[in-house]
């Protein structure tokens, strides 16, 4: 069965620091790969996503994420953190038809300035 | 073009009463899938809809279930209430199944079960 985990529940890091959030995944083929972001009372919007190619890519607002098949890893980073950064982001894991994905637990990042 | 919008966005209802949740996706979009979101449990999939059809179902008891109509606006009803529903019940929209196609979510209903 598929499943992620994201081993940060929390996270706080200093406006302009870069940051890297963690994201491990079990799923026996290739995964397909995503990072949302929610902030409060709000939906997930999506930041990127991996299907298959590149293991660099690039997402909305700065970020990018980096697919490590022999450490089935998917981490976010991004450079230099605004303080609209400030949200709950979550990994995502799913097959290649149908729309069902497996979640991670999510991580809060605060951004103090 | 209009995102994906869910109704009500609030909602507050008494244990063993049923409610049902709205969810109209984005012009075009066949595709519609719920996630119920709590604190304990995260995000998870409830279920998902193509051309009026259930293509996917997730580990939820039978008091959940969902309809998708011929316009592809999806309800989702959920009886007998229990206080462990209160959550924040989530849509989302693509063009069709796959995860080739991006899915866009909805801000979702809050519902609280007291």
């Amino acid at each position: 069965a598929q499943s992620v985990t994201q081993p940060d529940i929390h996270i706080t890091v200093s406006e302009g620091a870069s940051l890297e959030l963690r994201c491990n995944y079990s799923y026996g083929a290739t995964p397909y790969l995503f990072w949302y972001v929610q902030s409060p009372g709000q939906g997930l919007q999506l930041l990127l996503k991996y299907f298959s190619g590149d293991t660099l890519v690039q997402g909305i607002k700065g970020f990018e994420a980096e697919f490590k098949r022999s450490q089935s890893s998917f981490n976010l980073r991004k450079p230099s953190v605004h303080w609209s950064d400030a949200a709950e982001y979550f990994c995502a894991v799913g097959k290649e038809y149908g729309n069902k994905l497996v979640f991670g637990a999510g991580t809060i990042l605060r951004v103090k300035s | 073009k209009a995102g994906v919008t869910q109704t009500p966005r609030y909602l507050i209802k008494t244990r063993g009463q049923q409610v049902t949740l709205s969810c109209s996706p984005i012009s075009g979009h066949r595709s519609v899938s719920w996630y119920q979101q709590t604190p304990g449990q995260g995000l998870q999939f409830l279920f998902e809809y193509f051309s009026e059809t259930q293509r996917n179902k997730g580990n939820f008891p039978g008091r959940f279930s969902g309809r998708q109509f011929s316009n592809s606006r999806s309800e989702m009803n959920v009886s007998t209430l229990e206080l462990g529903d209160s959550a924040l019940y989530l849509c989302a929209s693509s063009f069709s199944p796959g995860m080739n196609t991006e899915a866009f979510f909805g801000q979702g209903t809050r519902l609280t079960v007291v």
